[in-house]
């Protein structure tokens, strides 16, 4: 079974800090994505990445920064916490090549509240 | 306009019921098409995928409408386990996938 996990389920932070949300797979995807879900809008795409050291912005990227240093490792950055940055941040994986996106395998979701 | 909306919901239905979803989607060159449900405080995960031709598994049935931009999940004998947040998926270009704000069905005893 694919298995993606998160650093965190849970994560407190103060407004301005630096926030690092990790994302692991172990079943060799080229593909990574970062999400948020808000209640009423789904999930909104942040950042995703085809392969290692590449990333492409999402529909909303603004106030984040990614890292994708080896394959399996996909890390969200937020560089100043703000409050509206309150959300469930999910991460996923899938295979890449001709096919494109497919089936995608998410972690189980960091829930960060920023105070 | 969204480019993916569904049905507002909640969907309270009593077991054994049948119950549709409807999803329409505003890109018309659209690839693919999916359904994920997500259950309370857990991950999304596919639950099937859309063909062209309408395709079924077990109580579930998918279809497809490309000249109206719609698709659709029906649910027949409604469980209390089908609970959940269903998450119509619209696959728009290579590598770019639209997620639907979701529908939410409780099913009820």
């Amino acid at each position: 079974d694919v298995k993606v996990t998160q650093s965190s389920r849970y994560l407190v932070k103060r407004t301005g800090e630096k926030v690092f949300l990790e994302c692991v797979q172990d079943m060799d995807h080229e593909n990574m994505f970062w999400y948020r879900q808000d209640p009423g809008l789904g999930l909104r795409l942040i950042y995703f990445s085809y392969d290692v050291k590449m990333k492409e912005k999402g529909d909303i990227p603004e106030g984040y920064s990614v890292s994708r240093e080896k394959k399996e490792r996909f890390s969200l950055i937020l560089e100043s916490a703000s409050t509206n940055q309150t959300s469930m941040y999910l991460c996923a994986s899938t295979q890449g090549g001709l096919a494109g996106i497919n089936e995608q395998f998410f972690g189980p979701g960091t829930r960060l509240t920023v105070l | 306009r969204k480019e993916v909306e569904q049905d507002p919901g909640p969907f309270n239905v009593p077991e054994g019921a049948t119950v549709a979803f409807n999803c329409t989607y505003s890109n018309s060159a659209s690839q693919s098409f999916f359904w994920y449900r997500q259950d309370c405080r857990k991950e999304p995960k596919l639950l099937m995928s859309v063909y062209s031709s309408g395709n079924e598994d077990g109580r579930f049935t998918a279809q497809l409408n490309r000249a109206s931009q719609y698709i659709s999940l029906l649910i027949r004998d409604s469980k209390l386990s089908d609970s959940a947040t269903y998450l119509c998926v619209v696959k728009t270009s290579y590598d770019k996938v639209i997620f639907g704000p979701g529908t939410s069905l409780s099913v009820i005893p």
